[in-house]
């Protein structure tokens, strides 16, 4: 157990619809990740922040939006679905200080991810 | 711009053999790390092992051993001793201040071990 959660497991939804996906890092870390596993893309960073503010940004859709709350919990958003936003999404957390710090490249640890089938 | 690149689509392995799955990548950064995580069936991403690019000793984790080779930037994982278990993907992936921290993954290998 990687100490981080994600929520729901699965979700099945219809194209056009939005979702929610919510994830609660470890203790103590401030730092969140969003990625993407496709069979097409592979691993993906989408977004990360840390302590509530977004730090950077990758391949993510405008479809697609995030933001990370003073309890440091994060939720990703994805609407208006299409056909191709299934996929795995991961969350995973790191003490890392953002741009610097002692060790700046920490090792990031993954929640379970949410399966998300879009119908 | 960071890339991982693993040239193995697939690896079989006899169990209690060591097997060596290839990692190379590219970097303009001085500073940065490298990471191997492996996914079993199941979905999840496991962290194996961790390598600063400073670090003068290659690092180890049980089983799992990292053979750096800055100069080739090469990131090799070695697992020693393998047992079925170990079936799974397997990403090398690399982080850098310049990216935020952000993990790029190379496309994975699938490792099976036979009884």
């Amino acid at each position: 157990d990687s100490g981080v959660t994600q929520t729901p497991k699965h979700l099945i939804t219809a194209t056009g619809q939005r979702v929610t996906l919510r994830c609660s890092p470890r203790s103590g870390d401030l730092s969140v990740y969003w990625y993407q596993q496709s069979l097409d893309q592979g691993l993906q960073f989408l977004i990360q922040y840390y302590n509530g503010e977004e730090r950077a940004k990758g391949n993510i859709l405008e479809r697609f939006s995030a933001q990370q709350f003073p309890d440091l919990h994060s939720e990703l958003n994805l609407s208006s679905l299409e056909l191709g936003d299934s996929a795995l999404y991961f969350c995973a957390s790191s003490s890392g200080w953002g741009t610097s710090g002692p060790r700046a490249y920490n090792e990031q640890f993954f929640g379970p991810g949410t399966r998300l089938t879009v119908l | 711009a960071q890339k991982i690149t693993q040239t193995q689509p697939g690896m079989f392995v006899q169990e209690k053999e060591a097997v060596t799955l290839d990692c190379t990548y590219d970097t303009s950064d001085q500073s940065y790390g490298l990471f191997w995580y492996k996914q079993p069936s199941s979905g999840e991403m496991i962290f194996l092992i961790y390598q600063g690019s400073y670090d003068e000793q290659n690092a180890t984790e049980g089983r799992y051993s990292l053979n750096f080779q800055k100069a080739r930037k090469s990131a090799n994982l070695v697992i020693s001793a393998s047992q079925l278990g170990d079936s799974a993907m397997y990403f090398c992936a690399m982080s850098a201040l310049s990216g935020y921290n952000k993990l790029i993954f190379g496309a994975g290998t699938r490792l099976a071990v036979h009884p």
